[in-house]
């Protein structure tokens, strides 16, 4: 069956623009997980969004930074005003039900702040 | 919150010898441990898990140990093949903002040499 799917694969965009990444879980999957990967670094939690419930966003590095999750499918990260510490590669995972459950990634949308 | 230590950063074999690489983690009440495989390019593809309920786990020539009372746990590869070659990354789910937040080691560089 399909993966996690996200797009656009690279984004290349100037200091100051905003940007939005998108995520689609796999199908039937409740629970939804946006990471960021710095060049050469381990994964960095964001945001955890579990069917209707709030999300946590206690990963979230700063208030420029923001996601959604429509109809409990679709996510979109936004990053308003990029500054070059925001390049990165932005992956996002989907997972069953959460709660210890295997998460499944996609292959991240590589985002270049110039 | 949760710590997740990982060595070594590098790791050089000869096709056909073991690889090992080894995690701890802080909080007790970690209880999921999943170790992951990335490739150049890729998002990080979930390779073997373990529960806190068992003390090893084996997928063919993976396996994967857990030490609950240390509080450490490794990743086996026995036989290694060129196609190993790859950046593992162990993680530790966290419980303390919500339903539960993978939490990373900052990956060991495999090379297998044939």
């Amino acid at each position: 069956g399909a993966g996690v799917s996200q797009s656009p694969s690279n984004k290349v965009t100037e200091k100051g623009k905003d940007v939005e990444l998108r995520c689609d879980p796999i199908s039937g999957h409740t629970a939804l997980y946006w990471y960021r990967q710095s060049l050469g670094q381990g994964l960095e939690f964001l945001i955890y969004f579990q069917g209707n419930s709030a999300p946590d966003k206690s990963g979230l590095p700063s208030d420029r930074f923001s996601a959604e999750r429509t109809g409990g499918s679709v996510s979109t990260l936004t990053i308003q005003r990029t500054q070059q510490e925001d390049s990165a590669v932005y992956l996002c995972a989907s997972s069953r039900t959460g709660q210890g459950q295997p998460q499944h990634f996609g292959d991240g949308t590589r985002l270049s702040i110039l | 919150g949760e710590n997740v230590e990982q060595h070594p950063s590098t790791l050089s074999v000869q096709e056909g010898d073991s690889a090992v690489i080894k995690c701890t983690y802080s909080d007790s009440a970690s209880n999921y441990f999943p170790w992951y495989k990335q490739e150049l390019g890729k998002g990080p593809q979930l390779i073997i898990d373990i529960r806190s309920n068992v003390g090893e786990k084996k997928d063919q020539r993976i396996a994967v140990t857990l030490n609950k009372t240390a509080k450490h746990f490794s990743l086996h590869i026995t036989e290694t093949q060129p196609e190993d070659s790859a950046v593992y990354f162990c993680a530790a789910i966290y419980y303390g903002g919500s339903q539960g937040n993978l939490i990373f080691g900052k990956g060991t560089k495999l090379s297998v040499k044939p």
